[in-house]
């Protein structure tokens, strides 16, 4: 299975950790999403590459949070000084962006506890 | 913020057909009507879109109505593997603009 792969799957971090999480999308694929997901909640937007480009980054991101698609093909995801409100679930998708179809494949996530 | 309104919870028999509604009023004319559900600790998965026409593939049907203001998503033999929350979600297709998914509808399908 070539699927959307992300890990670690599980993460235990103590508040004031820096937390990275790793995305590898389809090899085809030139855009990769990154979305967050809280219980009860449906996901929620992050930001998106192109290739290599960031193209949007949406205002929950903030300071502490960065992430990096180098060459275009897996992506990083880094929260610095993580807080308690940081727990939820990071999902990456990729897809082939622009086209007619386009539809979104979606990682199974890194849950993410900060305690 | 989502442009679709969805209840928040169905049941369904499992065998019968389970129908999930979606309201999208204020939708453009360029603007595709997208479903993917989410198993209990897992990504979403894409279902189905369409545009305008009633779409059908392995796993549902696709039903817009003739003014697009709402949709129908059938799974025309639920299991209980369909238990999920369905997400239905309008987007222009080719662009640049992000899914923006609502708190969905989750079907428990009973047996």
């Amino acid at each position: 299975d070539t699927g959307v792969s992300q890990d670690p799957r599980h993460k235990i971090t103590k508040r004031g950790q820096n937390v990275t999480f790793r995305c590898d999308p389809i090899s085809e694929h030139n855009r990769l999403y990154w979305y967050r997901q809280t219980l009860g909640q449906g996901p929620e937007f992050l930001t998106y590459f192109q290739n290599e480009a960031q193209l949007e980054k949406s205002r929950l991101l903030s300071d502490r949070f960065s992430a990096e698609r180098p060459k275009g093909s897996f992506s990083t995801l880094e929260i610095q000084r993580t807080e308690q409100g940081d727990s939820a679930m990071y999902l990456c998708a990729s897809s082939w962006g622009g086209a007619t179809n386009e539809k979104l494949f979606f990682g199974s996530g890194t849950q993410l506890s900060v305690l | 913020d989502a442009k679709t309104t969805q209840p928040p919870s169905m049941d369904c028999a499992e065998g019968r057909a389970a129908n999930l509604p979606c309201n999208h009023s204020t939708i453009s004319g360029n603007e595709y009507v997208y479903w993917y559900r989410q198993i209990h600790s897992q990504g979403p998965q894409y279902i189905i879109h369409g545009l305008k026409n009633n779409e059908t593939n392995e796993m549902a049907s696709l039903i817009i109505t003739e003014d697009r203001k709402s949709s129908t998503l059938i799974l025309p033999h639920a299991t209980l593997r369909d238990t999920a929350v369905y997400y239905c979600i309008v987007r222009v297709q080719g662009g640049s603009e992000k899914l923006v998914f609502g708190k969905g509808t989750k079907l428990t399908v009973n047996p």
